[in-house]
């Protein structure tokens, strides 16, 4: 079993719907929760970002850790074809970020 | 804006032959990561180093990889002899330690895409 599992997809949404995207993790001891967004052809880059449990919201995106069920989410509210990407999940145990575990990631695509 | 530029883009090698990836991390960042992405495995840590240093290369074939940091400018990833297995996009990131805790992350290069026949 891997230490983050994440639902791969592909994720097929309308323009302006609400989307969900989740990751479980069995490793009680992360702290740091990361979501990436990765676009086709590129490097993942840094979305959002949390600290053990609660909720971050930033624009259209909101972040969920929830450490006493081994989950996150990661909410997109008026979804836009531009946010057509992979999502990945990471999560960290230390403060320095080192051996950061990465979910397989989640194919959005948002039609126009 | 800062980034980590990975060189060559693409590269399509045979089997045997030896392959040398480059990274220039972004400048002050004193953290460096290199990770595999394929769709099997995702994204996967190779190697990371900071201030230099290498910290920890457990995830990498130690028969065939090897990864280094001569300078502060430049991180490489040598593979000799690649393996057709060997195939997948290989990520440079840096950071900044401390930093992270802040939610800086890692700023990830665009990837070398490795093709080995």
């Amino acid at each position: 079993q891997k230490e983050v599992e994440q639902d791969p997809g592909p994720l097929s949404v309308p323009e302006g719907a609400i989307v969900s995207l989740n990751c479980t993790y069995s490793n009680s001891a992360f702290q740091y929760f990361m979501w990436y967004r990765q676009y086709s052809r590129k490097g993942p880059e840094l979305l959002m970002y949390t600290y053990s449990s609660g909720n971050k919201e930033d624009g259209r995106f909101t972040a969920q850790v929830d450490k006493s069920s081994k989950y996150i989410s990661l909410f997109i509210r008026d979804s836009q074809p531009s946010d057509s990407a992979t999502y990945l999940c990471a999560m960290s145990l230390d403060t320095g970020g080192f051996k950061t575990i990465f979910g397989a990631g989640t194919r959005l695509f948002v039609k126009a | 804006d800062a980034r980590v530029t990975q060189t060559p883009r693409h590269k399509v090698t045979e089997m045997g032959q030896e392959v040398t990836m480059r990274c220039q991390p972004i400048l002050g960042h004193n953290t460096v990561f290199w990770y595999r992405q394929t769709m099997m495995q995702g994204l996967e840590l190779l190697a990371y180093f900071r201030n230099r240093a290498p910290l920890d290369d457990s995830g990498m074939p130690k028969d065939r990889f090897s990864a280094e940091m001569p300078d502060a400018t430049l991180a490489t990833l040598k593979i000799q002899p690649s393996e057709p297995r060997d195939s997948a996009v290989y990520f440079c990131a840096s950071g900044l330690v401390p930093g992270f805790l802040q939610g800086y992350g890692y700023t990830f290069g665009s990837g070398t895409r490795l093709t080995v026949v």
